[in-house]
């Protein structure tokens, strides 16, 4: 199978600093990267995807990045808040395929 | 309200008993899929279903079946469940070429 990976499995910052999730992925063939935030006794829910094309995009306090000479994303929380305390997953897939790989999660512990 | 929902959401049962978890979707959703999600292995993708009467093997399909006869309804089936199979299942949906899956609040599942 494919080896998406974390390169931290926990990571606790300081209300208001900003938070960097790293993750590693193996199939230069994949093309879509989500990232996914999961709450305490939740499914997980959707926070942004990037395409291969791109190098960089930015959402609501969130930006990702891609790198894919290192095959490494990354996932920036602006002016980290409690209520982002979770766990959270990347995710790769190759376009038009229905399969996606998901690492296996960093949790992020928001300290007030 | 637009939501997955799943039934059971707690279920415990004993090896080789046959059980269905079911899933539906009240989003039209043509993408379906299940995963299973084990401690400090992330979340793996058991089965998905492109549209109706499509389904595919994911990474982890081995013990498990799937239908989707209804564009909504797609039901994971554990025909001869065995202790290796206890994890959290979670399904999830997706309109058709969005990579936003939505996820439902997810079935724990013990096989004693």
């Amino acid at each position: 199978g494919e080896s998406v990976g974390l390169h931290l499995p926990t990571l606790s910052v300081q209300e208001g600093d900003n938070s960097i999730i790293n993750c590693a992925y193996s199939n230069s063939a994949s093309d879509y990267f989500i990232w996914y935030k999961q709450e305490s006794g939740k499914g997980p829910q959707f926070i942004i995807d990037i395409r291969s094309n791109m190098d960089k995009r930015q959402g609501q306090r969130v930006t990702v990045l891609l790198n894919k000479t290192v095959k490494h994303l990354s996932l920036q929380i602006a002016a980290t808040q409690p209520g982002d305390s979770a766990v959270y997953f990347c995710a790769e897939n190759i376009r038009g395929r229905g399969q996606f790989y998901f690492g296996t999660g960093t949790s992020l512990t928001v300290i007030p | 309200e637009a939501q997955v929902t799943q039934n059971p959401r707690y279920l415990i049962t004993v090896t080789g008993k046959k059980l269905t978890v079911t899933c539906s979707q009240n989003m039209n959703h043509e993408y379906m899929s299940w995963y299973r999600q084990d401690p400090g292995l992330g979340l793996r993708q058991i089965y998905y279903s492109m549209n109706v009467e499509v389904t595919d093997k994911g990474d982890v399909p081995e013990g498990y079946k799937v239908s989707r006869k209804e564009k909504r309804n797609f039901p994971l089936i554990l025909e001869s469940p065995s202790p290796n199979q206890t994890s959290l299942y979670f399904c999830a949906s997706s309109a058709f070429r969005s990579y936003e899956q939505y996820f439902g609040p997810g079935t724990r599942l013990t096989v004693t």
